[in-house]
């Protein structure tokens, strides 16, 4: 079956910092959205890209989709203690498989 | 107020015992689903309904079951046969299966 795979799962960073994680999958994706979870919190909804080759911006968020669109990263500008979550790619083809997200810790 | 809920936010049970969580949404979604998550790990799909009165297994449904009889309740038990019941266990809702998926606060169970 499909596999959304994400990379690193778990990423230290200085405030201030930059941070990127990874999504890949085993097959093409009509779609990837991305989520983010606060710890203790419930996934929440932060971007949807479609296009082969898209990109999208939130403030310091970068989201991209792959021209093959089988992967696909997510880069946060400038870390904050904000920032601090786990972030999770989910892909379709049909019903939404999540990825097993990264954890992401800033030091302040 | 639109939204999802889960009931209860914590729950304790002892071992052997079955239990349901509730998962209610009034955002008129027609595919709800139900997610383990285990500490530091990602989220795992029990299972999920695309319409009403039909579900279908996720990746990891032995030991749970579920009903879909009204459109916006999803209730999920866990049984007994389940070997290990102690997780986060989160909701989610969609209007179909392809579409953003809204998550309730999830209910925390411990099996003592």
């Amino acid at each position: 079956g499909q596999q959304v795979m994400q990379i690193p799962q778990y990423q230290h960073v200085q405030e201030g910092e930059d941070f990127t994680t990874y999504c890949n999958s085993s097959t093409t994706l009509s779609n990837i959205q991305w989520y983010k979870q606060r710890p203790g919190g419930h996934p929440v909804f932060l971007i949807q890209l479609v296009k082969s080759g898209e990109v999208k911006k939130q403030k310091r968020l970068t989201f991209q989709f792959g021209e093959a669109k089988k992967n696909s990263s997510l880069h946060i500008t400038a870390t904050q203690t904000t920032d601090v979550g786990t972030y999770f790619c989910a892909g379709l083809p049909f019903v939404l498989t999540f990825g097993g997200g990264t954890r992401l810790m800033v030091k302040p | 107020d639109g939204g999802i809920t889960q009931s209860p936010k914590y729950l304790f049970r002892k071992e052997g015992q079955n239990v349901t969580l509730s998962c209610e949404q009034n955002l008129n979604h027609d595919a709800m689903y139900w997610y383990r998550q285990d500490p530091g790990q990602g989220l795992r799909l029990i299972y999920y309904s695309q319409i009403v009165n039909d579900f279908q297994k996720g990746d990891i449904a032995e030991g749970y079951s579920v009903s879909r009889e009204k459109k916006e309740s999803f209730p999920l038990t866990v049984t007994s046969a389940q070997k290990n019941p102690t997780a986060f266990y989160l909701c989610a809702s969609s209007i179909d299966t392809a579409k953003t998926q809204y998550f309730g606060p999830g209910t925390r169970l411990t099996v003592l």
